[in-house]
């Protein structure tokens, strides 16, 4: 079935630190792959999403890119703030009869000042 | 302000009771989903309605039912509960046909079970 698989945590960055939260999939056909993140205490709030291979997702400075041949959705930001510290989610659709979305386990970013 | 609204935000009950949670989505969409996020078993999906009808299932338990109303809000009833269904539910809406599958969540209930 399909799946997601996104590195462990907790990430512990500097400020103004560079961040790559690794992320790969399993999926029949074509999905299409989101970042979610989750601030301390609030709910789940799309970051960025990618519909076909190729495509970069971006938003607030974060950047991911489809890659089709590697399976995989990095995220990367080029330099952290502190408001940054959250809890970063991978997914994917898988575009069929639902669009559910299928979730990886998490990655919790702490950056320091 | 994802536009997807759930009620309650918090709710504390005893084990063997019964909740609904209760979720308004977002103007237009006429699927809903409903998540279960708990420590151990992370962002589980439970079940997708769409314009009332049960759309798909996941790894939704016996004794937790939901429904989708003509007005298109949708329920969540959990019933028998047990220390272990304590969790944030998130409920989460999309226009249906979208192939972009974008999907947008509410806040979540947290439930706890004493």
């Amino acid at each position: 079935g399909n799946s997601v698989t996104q590195m462990e945590g907790p990430v512990t960055l500097s400020e103004e630190a560079f961040l790559t939260i690794n992320c790969t999939y399993t999926a029949t056909g074509y999905p299409s792959l989101f970042w979610y993140v989750q601030y301390p205490g609030e709910g789940l709030q799309l970051l960025l999403k990618a519909t076909k291979a190729d495509d970069k997702g971006s938003n607030k400075g974060f950047e991911a890119t489809y890659r089709k041949e590697t399976t995989s959705f990095h995220l990367e930001k080029g330099s952290v703030q502190v408001s940054d510290s959250a809890v970063y989610f991978c997914a994917l659709s898988d575009r069929g009869a639902t669009n559910k979305l299928i979730f990886g386990t998490g990655t919790l970013l702490a950056v320091q000042p | 302000d994802s536009g997807v609204t759930q009620t309650p935000k918090h709710l504390i009950t005893a084990t063997g009771q019964r909740v609904t949670l209760r979720c308004s989505p977002r103007s237009g969409d006429l699927s809903v989903y409903w998540y279960q996020q708990s420590l151990d078993q992370g962002l589980q999906f439970l079940i997708q309605y769409y314009n009332g009808e049960e759309r798909a299932k996941g790894n939704i338990l016996e004794r937790f039912s939901a429904q989708q109303f003509p007005d298109l809000h949708s329920e969540l009833n959990l019933s028998s509960l047990e220390l272990g269904d304590s969790a944030l539910y998130f409920c989460a809406s999309s226009v249906e046909g979208d192939p972009r599958g974008t999907i947008y969540f509410g806040e979540g209930s947290w439930l706890t079970v004493v």
